[in-house]
């Protein structure tokens, strides 16, 4: 497709077990994002790759998340032993290069994975 | 105190109405600035970015004032279909990592 694409769309897990939200970015986008988006809430950074590194990794929140990038393209986003409060819109964007010279490009949203922790 | 503040809302006004959000940001390094549209439950989209000299596009007027640290989102003749959550982001030098503001809702009523 020609958008960004996230999956699952819905994901129901019971507190304490390990999640995986999967990202697909537009095709040529090196710059891909994960943000967090609480009911009523606004987006909360959690971590941004350029290729498959990842230079600013500030926003995850503790250390049971975690996130990869593999072949400039599909990222997946992990978190161990998930807790009530994980649960949120997880969103993921992809955009173009951002590099000196050129920043104002924009996001492109995929439709989130709306996680839910019982 | 966040690096940028909106006023949740809602801003509940008839058709036809002229609404004006504004959005201030805290970090002067701040550099590109952004409107997003989020329609409930769905993903935010761009609306349009703001530049310096001011923008404008159809109905949408976006103003950026350095001096105080804030843009400005002017909407003229709101139809139904404005209603919504309008999202501003403001991305520092070198960070490339827009932040986002929790969001102004609009209601448009007829």
């Amino acid at each position: 497709g020609a958008g960004v694409s996230q999956s699952p769309s819905n994901k129901v897990t019971e507190k304490g077990k390990d999640v995986e939200l999967r990202c697909d970015p537009i095709s040529g986008h090196t710059a891909l994002y994960w943000y967090r988006q609480r009911l009523g809430q606004g987006l909360e950074f959690l971590i941004y790759f350029q290729g498959n590194s990842a230079p600013d990794k500030s926003g995850l929140p503790s250390d049971r998340f975690s996130a990869e990038r593999t072949g400039e393209s599909v990222s997946t986003l992990t978190i161990q032993r998930t807790q009530q409060e994980d649960s949120a819109v997880y969103l993921c964007a992809s955009s173009l290069a951002k590099v000196q010279g050129r920043t104002n490009e924009k996001l492109f949203f995929g439709s989130g994975t709306q996680l839910s922790v019982l | 105190r966040k690096e940028v503040e909106q006023d949740p809302g809602p801003f509940n006004v008839p058709e036809g109405a002229t609404v004006a959000f504004n959005c201030t940001y805290s970090n002067s390094a701040s550099q590109s600035f952004f409107w997003y549209r989020q329609d409930c439950r769905k993903e935010p989209k761009l609306l349009m970015s703001v530049y310096s000299s001011g923008n404008e596009d159809g109905r949408f007027t976006a103003q950026l004032n350095r001096a105080s640290q804030y843009i400005s989102l002017l909407i003229r003749d709101s139809k139904l279909s404005d209603s919504a959550t309008y999202l501003c982001a403001a991305e520092t030098r070198g960070s490339y990592i827009p932040t986002f503001g929790r969001g102004t809702s609009l209601i448009v009523h007829p």
